[in-house]
């Protein structure tokens, strides 16, 4: 049974570019939320997608945006990369009924 | 608004040793919490979940126990091993259908041979 699968695993960008980070959810979770974890610190929560559309959203600007396919995985996209945005990005999977949260390994983002 | 603290930030113990790891919580509307493991630069492992009817949950030489009236969560390791080592996260989701999960900092916790 897969679990959560994100790639790329590790990408390297240039302050101002955009970055697309996709994610697959574990088989038969319908939800998928994006975390952003700094060096050191825990995650902090991006936003969260039902039925493709976004559900609730954190403190992040508008550059991050995100999608949900029909299949229900997931982008999340960045614009307009700062350097602050460098951080680890994990994408989990739950089904909206409740319950708990699979995780996947995470995307390295850094930002030079 | 909900905010998580874990203490201690970081933990070093010798292999062996019987350990507790301490989560609070400022808002007691809670539906569920959940202990995860981060070994360094790598994804999160859920290893307990407890739910807010619920007062603990066990696996293996783990045991986390929840207090919601009182806003907490200690997460016990039994007989540590070296293995053990790594980042141990606290979270807890807020609403169901939302299940926005808010985390602690993390307590880094090394157990030495």
């Amino acid at each position: 049974d897969a679990g959560v699968t994100q790639s790329p695993t590790h990408l390297i960008k240039t302050r101002g570019q955009q970055v697309t980070l996709r994610c697959s959810p574990k088989s038969g979770h319908d939800t998928v939320s994006w975390y952003q974890q700094a060096l050191g610190q825990g995650p902090q929560f991006i936003f969260q997608y039902y039925e493709e559309e976004e559900r609730q959203r954190g403190n992040f600007p508008d550059r991050f945006s995100g999608h949900q396919f029909p299949n229900y995985s997931s982008e999340l996209n960045v614009n307009a990369l700062l350097l602050g945005d460098s951080a680890l990005y994990l994408c989990a999977s739950s089904t909206w009924k409740g319950g708990g949260y699979t995780f996947g390994s995470g995307t390295r983002l850094t930002v030079v | 608004k909900q905010e998580v603290t874990q203490i201690p930030a970081a933990l070093s113990v010798p292999e062996g040793e019987n350990l507790v790891l301490n989560c609070s919580f400022t808002d007691s509307a809670i539906y569920n919490l959940q202990w995860f493991r981060q070994d360094p630069g790598k994804g999160l492992t859920s290893l307990l979940l407890i739910q807010s009817s619920q007062r603990e949950q066990t696996s293996g030489r783990l045991n986390a126990s929840l207090d919601k009236s009182s806003g907490r969560s200690t997460l016990y390791i039994a007989a540590s091993q070296p293995g053990d080592s790594a980042t141990y996260l606290c979270a807890v989701s807020e609403l169901r259908g939302a299940q926005k999960l808010v985390f602690g900092q993390g307590t880094r916790l090394t157990i030495n041979p």
